[in-house]
């Protein structure tokens, strides 16, 4: 089934304690990226990938890291979690502006930071 | 100013009702234009890309009217089912990157 999968579903952690969340995709995918969801603020770009081993920010991306050395995956990593990253945050993957699709989303995350 | 802009709502029809959404983009450049849906706590799905000469997909319409850049979005004979957030996204290509862009939504009941 072509899928995106991210890990964990759901996380509680304490402020700086370092946190990775995995996603990975069977799609063969060039293009994913990473949002978070937050009530009346809609989903906002935190950063996004359009092939191996090239990553650009979107419009939040402070307080975040990601890499990309396999195509399937795209892990997010905060180095030092605050308060106001608690929030949702969805991977996504598309095959790229050169062919028609849109994303798809993995499950999502619900952060929580203590 | 907003990349994409939405009326979030809330919209509340009863059962067999029309209900059309519309969403204003303000990159002219913008390239790829879809409709997504929400249900509660859970990810976006697509629920239709949107092509400038229009399209259907049983009951929804989609339309894209690069002139005055906005999309809609066209829902008849609504169901109890249709209950959820609609997503207005433009997809934009250029030279800062490859983006794409959310609404916060619309959400819509449909009540029985």
């Amino acid at each position: 089934e072509a899928q995106v999968t991210q890990n964990p579903r759901y996380l509680i952690t304490v402020t700086g304690k370092k946190l990775t969340v995995t996603c990975s995709q069977n799609m063969n995918h060039e293009y994913m990226s990473w949002y978070r969801q937050d009530p009346g603020l809609g989903l906002r770009q935190i950063y996004y990938s359009m092939n191996v081993e090239v990553t650009d920010k979107g419009d939040v991306p402070e307080g975040y890291k990601v890499s990309r050395k396999e195509k399937r995956n795209f892990p997010l990593i905060l180095e030092s979690p605050s308060p106001n990253q608690t929030s949702l945050y969805f991977c996504a993957s598309s095959p790229g502006l050169t062919r028609a699709g849109g994303y798809t989303f993995g499950s999502g995350t619900r952060l929580t930071v203590v | 100013r907003k990349e994409v802009e939405q009326d979030p709502g809330p919209f509340n029809v009863p059962e067999g009702a029309t209900v059309a959404f519309n969403c204003t983009y303000s990159n002219s450049a913008s390239q790829s234009f879809f409709w997504y849906r929400q249900d509660c706590r859970k990810e976006p799905k697509l629920l239709m890309s949107v092509y400038s000469s229009g399209n259907e997909d049983g009951r929804f319409t989609a339309q894209l009217n690069r002139a005055s850049q906005y999309i809609s979005l066209l829902i008849r004979d609504s169901k109890l089912s249709d209950s959820a957030t609609y997503l207005c996204v433009v997809n934009y290509s250029g030279r800062t990157g490859n983006q794409f862009y959310f609404g916060t939504g619309t959400s819509l009941t449909v009540i029985p």
